[in-house]
């Protein structure tokens, strides 16, 4: 039931930035774009969500694209704890269906 | 931001015996309460969605009868895994949902139990 695609892994030098893409094509008009990442052995993490306009919080960015059929999420200097799975959800009615999601890695 | 906790966090278990995984939310009402499973190298799973006070709506392929939730308050929800199995053996996560499960609201996970079935 996952809609969303995501590249299986990515790496990012320590200090810079990530973008993390999420194609979700077949998004609805009332479809939230939810991300959360999830750490080794823990339960997921919520990091940030929007609709329709780019959001920021202190976590990270998001960035939707116009049509809504894709998002970027944006970590503005990648840290060795940002190492993780991150999973790009579209939230249709009151479930969440998680995708293959994002492994990034932080090289020190 | 609000807390999940689950217990136990580990759990080695006999064939054929029953566990319970409480799931409790420390400083807000859960209306709503999920529960997931994840296998090594997966994804999440959603196994089931409970709303406090009624029956829990089991995802496709889910034995209901095997995985027993209860929601009974809105700060605790249990599942039992009824005659255990190893492959039941796996990493079982809930959350929470304060606001009712609604697509605007974000979930609260527990930090997981790991369960295995020797």
């Amino acid at each position: 039931d996952a809609k969303t695609t995501q590249p299986n892994s990515m790496e990012s030098n320590e200090e810079e930035p990530v973008h993390l893409p999420c194609n979700h094509s077949t998004i609805s008009g009332t479809d939230y774009i939810h991300w959360y990442r999830q750490l080794p052995s823990q339960g997921p993490e919520y990091v940030i969500h929007g609709l329709t306009s780019n959001v920021n919080n202190r976590m990270a960015s998001l960035a939707i694209a116009e049509d809504r059929k894709s998002s970027t999420l944006i970590l503005h200097r990648a840290t060795l704890r940002d190492a993780a799975v991150y999973y790009c959800i579209l939230i249709t009615g009151n479930q969440f269906y998680f995708g293959t999601g994002t492994s990034l890695t932080v090289i020190p | 931001g609000a807390v999940v906790s689950q217990h136990p966090s580990r759990v080695i278990c006999k064939s054929g015996t029953s566990v319970k995984i409480e799931c409790r939310s420390l400083d807000f009402q859960a209306t709503t309460m999920f529960w997931y499973r994840q296998f090594p190298k997966q994804s999440l799973m959603l196994m089931a969605t409970s709303n406090e006070g009624s029956k829990a709506t089991y995802e496709q392929g889910v034995e209901k009868d095997k995985f027993l939730i209860n929601h009974a308050s809105l700060t605790l929800s249990t599942l039992t895994v009824t005659s255990a199995h190893p492959e039941d053996s796996s990493f079982y996560i809930c959350s929470a949902a304060s606001g009712g499960a609604y697509s605007y609201n974000e979930q609260f996970f527990g930090p997981g139990t790991r369960l295995t079935v020797l």
